[in-house]
This record gives C-alpha cells, sequence and structure tokens, in this order.
C-alpha cells in the first residue's frame, strides 16, 4: 500500500515560474526523500530530509518537512524545461533501511 | 564509476513462464533492494538485500524470489507469471550502514510485458 500522497497528480507552469509540490504520509518516518523520474526510466535521488530536520535545500530545490502534519513540500525555483519529469516522494521508516515507500507521483510539465 | 546496471532492458513472455532479471549494483555498494513499478500500484518495494541476506521482503506472493552473490549482484526470479506481473522493475543499490540513511541508487529497469 502507499504511504504517500501527493499533491496535485499533475502541474503545468512556464519556465522560469516556481514549482511547489506536497507529499502527505501516515505513519512515523526516519527520513523522507525525493525523487524524480524522466518518462519510465530509472530514478535520481534528489533530497533527504531527515525527521528531525525542518528545511533542506540543494541547489534549486527547497524541500520543507512537518512531522507534525505529516507532510511536506518539495519546491523547484525557476524552472527549466530539463524539469519536465515526474516527482516521487519516498518515506524511509526505519534509518539505514533501503525500504521505501513511495507516493504515486505528481507529472511536472514545464512550458517554453 | 558505472552506475546499477540490469539487464536485460526489455523482455517479452508469455503467461505461465518465468523470468530472471538481473542487477549489477554500483562498485562498493553492498546492499541492493528491488522494486516493481505500474501505471496502477505505483512503487512498491520487493526484496532488500545485504551481503546475500534478505533484510526485508515487501507483500507479494511467494513466486518473487530474488538472490545475492557475493559480489554483491542481484537476481530477482518471477515464476509462474501473470499478466498483472507486466511493470517496470527497478534494481537499485546504496551504500548501507545501519548507523548511516542513504540515498538509493537506481538503474534504468527491466521492462517486462506479459501476454
Amino acid at each position: 500500500s502507499q504511504q504517500g500522497e501527493e499533491d496535485p497528480q499533475a502541474l503545468s507552469i512556464q519556465e522560469g515560474e516556481n514549482a511547489t509540490m506536497n507529499c502527505s504520509y501516515k505513519t512515523s518516518i526516519n527520513n523522507l526523500q525525493w525523487y524524480r523520474q524522466n518518462s519510465g526510466r530509472g530514478l535520481v535521488h534528489l533530497i533527504l530530509i531527515r525527521s528531525n530536520e525542518r528545511e533542506k535545500h540543494s541547489g534549486r530545490l527547497r524541500v520543507t518537512l512537518d512531522t507534525s502534519k505529516k507532510s511536506s513540500s518539495l519546491l523547484i525555483t525557476a524552472s527549466r524545461a530539463a524539469d519536465t519529469a515526474s516527482y516521487f516522494c519516498a518515506t524511509g521508516l526505519t534509518q539505514g533501511a533501503q525500504k521505501l515507500v513511495f507516493g504515486q507521483g505528481t507529472r511536472l510539465t514545464i512550458n517554453p | 564509476k558505472a552506475g546499477v546496471t540490469q539487464t536485460p532492458r526489455y523482455l517479452i513472455k508469455t503467461r505461465g513462464q518465468q523470468v530472471t532479471l538481473s542487477c549489477s549494483p554500483i562498485s562498493g555498494h553492498r546492499s541492493v533492494s528491488w522494486y516493481q513499478q505500474t501505471p496502477g500500484q505505483g512503487l512498491q518495494f520487493l526484496f532488500e538485500y545485504f551481503s546475500e541476506t534478505q533484510r526485508n521482503k515487501g507483500n507479494f506472493p511467494g513466486r518473487f524470489s530474488g538472490r545475492q552473490f557475493s559480489n554483491s549482484r542481484s537476481e530477482m526470479n518471477v515464476s509462474t507469471l501473470e499478466l498483472g506481473d507486466s511493470a517496470l522493475y527497478l534494481c537499485a543499490s546504496s551504500l548501507w550502514t545501519e548507523f548511516q540513511d542513504g540515498e538509493l541508487f537506481f538503474g534504468e529497469g527491466s521492462r517486462l510485458t506479459v501476454l
């Protein structure tokens, strides 16, 4: 069963705009990760945030985590056409485990 | 260094057959996991291996099995294939330690079509 629900399921914006995707989950977690997938290919790790962290940045990415609301958000600033992909949040329930529970993903389209 | 390599990339089987998928992790990674991705169920965890031992197993029937070899390479097998087994099967490796959360490095996947 899916742990996370992502919102929106699809998002279409203009190049240069910011994109925000949200993820909610159901149980206590050790960490939350975001991955990107291009057209049915392999997933690429974007960022990991631990349960004791509230915000993390990596380049144009900003992730927040609110464990009281069991939710996370991924912000991509100054979007580019190459950012077009599906984005998945994944929760790690125990430290170091490779067993992640993925959300259904957000399909992001950046229009030139 | 080379990424996670999965073979074959594409394959077509018929119902009742069996299939074996192979995964070579990134050099030095001893932890390997497998995921199934379908349009309906999304990404679902199948197994996790570390040093040839299965550490975790997802909620899949016994037709799905896997193993890891001493060189960390891993295989998964699906017997008595069903139409619903059509999916993208993804392998991931990581530098796992029990004290550290690590990112997963995914291969490009093996796309299985069952007819």
